[in-house]
């Protein structure tokens, strides 16, 4: 199992422009989650899914959009990005079904100049 | 407010048991608190996760007191790669996630 993937490992926008981050997992997993992590601090759930088709706001969902047509992939869509945006962005599996240990993908490091 | 509350730091020896402590108010039958280790450029891993009384694995254990309002993650004999930044996670039943802001440990050799 290659486990959760992410796409990119880094990339740079200017303010205003619109991207989305990919993120895929093969261990048929219910729940999916995206997080940010700015330098030096903790995580900030931005969205999360506990099945295909359903979505949910997390602590920080402003500027973000998700969806989840299918099981394996979450993508994660900045909408006109700005620099306040510029962080590491970690996408998380879990199993469910009274399994809630998450699986971190290795991360995008996003830049907004 | 749920909310939950860890040590910025902490420093040991090689060597040495280390044991991390987490506060989580507000926390019900149902909500089971999780540890994760991160280091530097790389994704959080899972080390633990329990309910209440002691759950142990091969990599550490976790001491949770019968009023469950903080839990305590224990590393055996540490080393210097188990430096790094430990996190405490609070799951409750309707999916809200509380994460707390984790504890930098530093081992020494």
């Amino acid at each position: 199992n290659a486990g959760v993937t992410q796409t990119p490992k880094f990339q740079v926008l200017k303010t205003g422009q619109s991207m989305t981050l990919q993120c895929a997992q093969d261990m048929n997993h219910e729940y999916m989650s995206w997080y940010r992590q700015d330098p030096g601090m903790g995580l900030r759930l931005i969205h999360y899914s506990v099945g295909a088709g359903i979505t949910d706001q997390g602590e920080v969902p402003n500027g973000y959009n998700v969806s989840r047509s299918t099981t394996e992939d979450f993508p994660l869509r900045l909408l006109s990005a700005a620099p306040s945006q510029t962080s590491v962005y970690f996408c998380a599996s879990s199993p469910g079904q009274g399994r809630y240990e998450q699986y971190f993908g290795p991360g995008t490091r996003l830049t907004v100049t | 407010l749920a909310k939950t509350t860890q040590p910025i730091s902490m420093d040991s020896y090689e060597g040495q048991e280390v044991n991390i402590t987490c506060s989580h108010n507000n926390i019900a039958t149902n909500d089971y608190i999780t540890w994760y280790q991160q280091f530097p450029s790389q994704g959080p891993r899972f080390i633990i996760q329990g309910y209440k009384t002691k759950v142990t694995n091969e990599v550490a254990s976790l001491f949770i007191p019968a009023d469950r309002k903080s839990s305590t993650l224990s590393l055996p004999r540490v080393s210097l790669s188990d430096t790094a930044v430990y996190y405490c996670l609070v799951g409750y039943s309707n999916y809200q996630l509380i994460w707390g802001a984790g504890t930098k440990l530093i081992i020494k050799p």
